[in-house]
């Protein structure tokens, strides 16, 4: 089976950096994604790995490590817009399954 | 056009209606799913289709009908549905299955049965 597991809520300051971690259980991984999902919204894709080390994609990087089932995502120059909910996703051979979301909110 | 597109945005229905709730997506991709999304609770994949074949049906209940009449489209078929079915529905695609694919997702339906 699978289980990913990512803490609920997080707050931080806008400017500051804020690290959300994702840790997992699957077989047959096939990379390991981020999603931002604001209120109402649909997720939309941030970031991918599927090798181990980190990603940087702008203010974003995402970080894997395939043998602790450990991934985390780090937000730079925090900005009010980046409160929403981020989800950490587990590719296999065959689909993805999701984490229950982490809540960021970012206050002045 | 947007990339995945799910009407309606929002379904009020009672427990003896059936409805349907439809997605269309205009990005070439191969693979198309159906995800609901309860209040704090993980995304849970329902249905999985590649290529038209759905591959996949996690033990969801038959209230819940998919039909993917072709690869831009897809549609939930709902009938006799309880309260706690009430969630977001999304709909999303892939260019592939599995394979590193992200998710391009569409706005949701908010279904509410009363």
């Amino acid at each position: 089976g699978q289980n990913i597991d990512q803490p609920t809520e997080m707050t931080a300051t806008e400017g500051a950096i804020v690290q959300i971690n994702c840790t997992y259980q699957t077989s047959g991984f096939n990379g390991l994604f981020w999603y931002q999902q604001h209120a109402g919204e649909a997720p939309t894709f941030l970031s991918y790995n599927v090798l181990d080390g980190l990603e940087e994609k702008g203010r974003f990087s995402s970080f894997l490590s395939r043998s602790k089932g450990y991934s985390y995502l780090l937000l730079k120059e925090l900005q009010m817009k980046d409160s929403a909910s981020y989800l950490c996703a587990v590719g296999n051979n065959n689909d993805m399954r999701f984490g229950a979301g982490t809540r960021l909110t970012v206050k002045p | 056009e947007t990339g995945v597109t799910q009407t309606p945005r929002h379904l009020v229905m009672g427990m003896t209606n059936k409805k349907s709730l439809k997605c269309e997506q205009h990005l070439g991709h191969n693979a198309m799913y159906w995800y609901k999304q309860s209040a704090k609770k993980p995304l849970e994949l329902m249905f999985v289709y590649s290529l038209e074949e759905r591959v996949e049906n996690n033990s969801v209940p038959s209230r819940f009908s998919p039909e993917c009449p072709n690869s831009s489209h897809l549609f939930l078929h709902l009938h006799t549905l309880q309260p706690e079915d009430s969630a977001l529905y999304l709909c999303a695609s892939s260019q592939d299955r599995g394979r590193g694919s992200p998710l391009h997702f569409g706005n949701g339906t908010r279904l509410t049965v009363t």
